[in-house]
């Protein structure tokens, strides 16, 4: 069970805006730890998509863009595309009593209609 | 530019010991950090965990007890050994390297493309 929730799934029509949100709490997201995503197209492993909350790595298009505020982060996708049909995941820093450690989001699966 | 290779056994008896490689081509493991994260069939992603270039490591506390990473240098290879595996251990292994800023900024830049392990009798 993670500590960072994500919508099963989001779907949405060619050209048009989707946010995939990233619960957590105060031991991670809340606390001040940054987030970052990642893309894993069908089959394959997954992608750093940003990086830091909100910075793209070299060669991903600006049409994905992510920010963080209080316990949740969102990744938001503008002008969506068939290519872009994929699971995303979030990622941070979790301390509490059971441990501290790297985690990741549930995962959201984006449809593109 | 980088890339990242797993390599092992694509089936484990329960009980015993999973053993897997990754190898770095394309660079240096130097100054980087190197992690594993597995992925069970239909699941999501879950951090297992790294080891820097110089040998210190940091592992999820669900499997610290099951875990050992270690690196080798001149070959320029990390490895995972997750001892006594039962069925739910059975997944898809990445290999991938991180990068941090501080203890609390992680983040995994290049990924290898995956290898499953099966864990049966």
């Amino acid at each position: 069970q993670s500590v960072l929730t994500q919508p099963p799934s989001v779907s949405g029509a060619p050209g048009q805006r989707v946010t995939i949100s990233c619960t957590g709490s105060s031991s991670n997201i809340g606390a001040g730890y940054d987030v970052h995503w990642y893309q894993q197209l069908p089959g394959t492993a997954p992608k750093l998509l940003i990086y830091g909350n909100s910075n793209r790595p070299s060669g991903v298009p600006d049409r994905f863009s992510g920010s963080k505020s209080g316990t949740s982060a969102s990744l938001a996708i503008t002008g969506l595309q068939a290519e872009d049909e994929a699971d995303y995941y979030c990622q941070s820093y979790d301390s509490s009593l059971s441990g501290s450690f790297y985690v990741f989001g549930t995962g959201t699966k984006v449809t593109v209609l | 530019q980088v890339q990242l290779q797993e390599s092992g056994p694509g089936l484990v008896k329960p009980s015993e010991t999973l053993s897997l490689t990754c190898t770095v081509s394309g660079g240096s493991i130097s100054s980087y950090y190197w992690s594993w994260i597995r992925q069970p069939p239909g699941k999501g992603l879950e951090w297992i965990g790294y080891i820097y270039y110089s040998g210190s490591t940091n592992y999820n506390p669900s499997l610290k007890s099951r875990v050992t990473i270690s690196v080798d240098t001149s070959k320029n290879q990390f490895s995972l050994k997750l001892s006594s595996v039962t069925a739910a251990d059975t997944a898809v292994y990445y290999c991938a390297r991180g990068v941090s800023v501080d203890y609390y900024y992680y983040y995994m830049d290049v990924w290898g493309k995956g290898t499953t392990v099966t864990v049966s009798s």
